[in-house]
């Protein structure tokens, strides 16, 4: 069965900190998709990112970057010099094969102080 | 805005009362997924579907419902409703997933209060 396990209930940084968010995930299926969303104090699920499983490669968009481990059945998400704008809850999620059901993460709290 | 509309946003009922929530998808999405996110909590997959057939269900209660209209317009039904069900529930919606380009993209949600 497909599981996405977030073990980071909530982390608290100070403003410029790196942090990295653990997203481990459980398939048997050898084409999947892995996702990271953004919930905002606004409420609103923002995609930031999609990786297939034959694609391990890393990923870096701002200061944003994207860890992804077969070996480990890992895909972190590090944020670099955070700022308090990227305060929210951050879910990982993991797609079957034909997008039929998308498994989300318990999420990830990240308070960014100044 | 991300194209996916939700309505209505906020909404505060009674035990025991039925209620409809409707979702448009973005357009040219076929795909509507529905999940339920309670306080603290992270986000319950109820049902998926696609050009108007259910494809996937989750731990959806019996007193729930939904369909997908040939619009691609959907709505979900949750009836005799309990405390328990006060939540968030978001629709998403996501392109033809046989592309490999499938992505979800959400609504705003829709508030429910059941006092």
């Amino acid at each position: 069965a497909q599981k996405v396990t977030q073990a980071q209930t909530e982390i608290s940084v100070v403003e410029k900190e790196d942090v990295t968010l653990d997203c481990v995930y459980e398939t048997r299926d050898t084409t999947y998709y892995l996702f990271w969303y953004k919930q905002p104090p606004s409420g609103e699920l923002v995609f930031l990112i999609r990786r297939n499983s034959f694609d391990e490669q890393n990923e870096i968009s701002g200061r944003y970057s994207w860890n992804f481990q077969k070996s480990t059945s890992s895909f972190n998400f590090t944020i670099t010099a955070s700022q308090v704008v990227d305060s929210a809850v951050y879910f990982c999620a993991l797609s079957e094969y034909n997008f039929n059901k998308f498994y989300f993460g318990s999420g990830t709290k990240l308070n960014v102080k100044p | 805005d991300s194209g996916v509309t939700q309505t209505p946003k906020h909404l505060i009922t009674a035990t025991g009362q039925r209620v409809t929530l409707r979702c448009s998808p973005r357009s040219g999405d076929l795909s509507v997924y529905w999940y339920q996110q309670s306080l603290d909590q992270g986000l319950q997959f109820l049902i998926h579907y696609y050009n108007g057939e259910e494809r996937a269900k989750g731990n959806i209660l019996e007193r729930f419902s939904a369909q997908q209209f040939p619009d691609l317009h959907s709505e979900l039904n949750l009836s005799s409703l309990e405390l328990g069900d006060s939540a968030l529930y978001f629709c998403a919606s996501g392109g033809d997933g046989n592309s490999g380009a499938n992505v979800l993209t959400f609504g705003a949600g829709s508030r429910l209060t059941v006092l």
